[in-house]
């Protein structure tokens, strides 16, 4: 397996831009999580879906932010309109049921994104 | 709110030396403690991992030693070698329907040869 991946892998825009991350999932893993790394924040959990239903978004910073699961293999995360601040590294993590019992996420490589 | 505190932000450590970072958290509900290493360009990946009811779990090079009176847990990497730098995320996750992790905010390791 390819494990998770995500695209694009660096992103640069401008503010007021729309931007839209993506995420395809392990195959037969049910669980997905994003995260965003700062510097000043560490890796913070946005949202995290089990079986395509989102569980929780507590994480999410503002309404600017939307996250989805089309399917169950794929994922995305929009953020509309950014603004410097969101500049950060956005990853998404994926799981199983029997991962999840052994407390294993499975991270993709990450999308670097920088809002000008 | 910072649930699970790490240091030291960053180390340097000579070829063949003692790695040690060092967590604390808050939460008792927290059962569960893993550490996690990340390589430039790349996300985190598990690296080893400890439940409460053991001080100490040990793979290879790395241990983590796990005190729960205190709420601190460690990683050591013995004999530390430069393909061991990286950054190293302690976490801890408590019961729920997806274990969510909260991590530590990251210990940058560097080993010089």
């Amino acid at each position: 397996d390819a494990g998770v991946i995500q695209s694009p892998r660096h992103e640069v825009t401008e503010m007021g831009q729309e931007v839209t991350l993506r995420c395809k999932l392990i195959s037969g893993h049910n669980s997905l999580f994003w995260y965003r790394q700062t510097m000043m924040r560490g890796l913070e959990l946005l949202i995290y879906f089990n079986n395509n239903v989102p569980i929780d978004d507590s994480g999410m910073p503002e309404d600017r932010f939307s996250a989805k699961m089309p399917n169950a293999s794929f994922s995305t995360l929009k953020i509309q309109p950014s603004e410097p601040r969101d500049s950060a590294v956005y990853f998404c993590a994926s799981s199983s049921w029997t991962a999840l019992a052994k407390n294993i996420q499975y991270f993709g490589a990450g999308t670097r994104l920088s809002v000008l | 709110q910072q649930q699970v505190k790490q240091s030291p932000q960053s180390l340097i450590v000579q070829k063949g030396g003692i790695s040690i970072i060092n967590c604390a958290y808050e939460n008792t509900a927290f059962d569960y403690f893993p550490w996690y290493q990340q390589f430039p360009g790349k996300g985190p990946a598990l690296l080893i991992a400890i439940r409460p009811d053991v001080s100490e779990k040990k793979e290879g090079r790395f241990t983590i030693s796990f005190n729960k009176s205190a709420k601190q847990f460690s990683l050591h990497i013995m004999d530390s070698q430069p393909g061991d730098s990286a950054t190293y995320f302690c976490a801890a996750s408590k019961p729920g329907s997806a274990r969510q992790l909260t991590f530590g905010s990251g210990t940058q390791l560097t080993v010089l040869p």
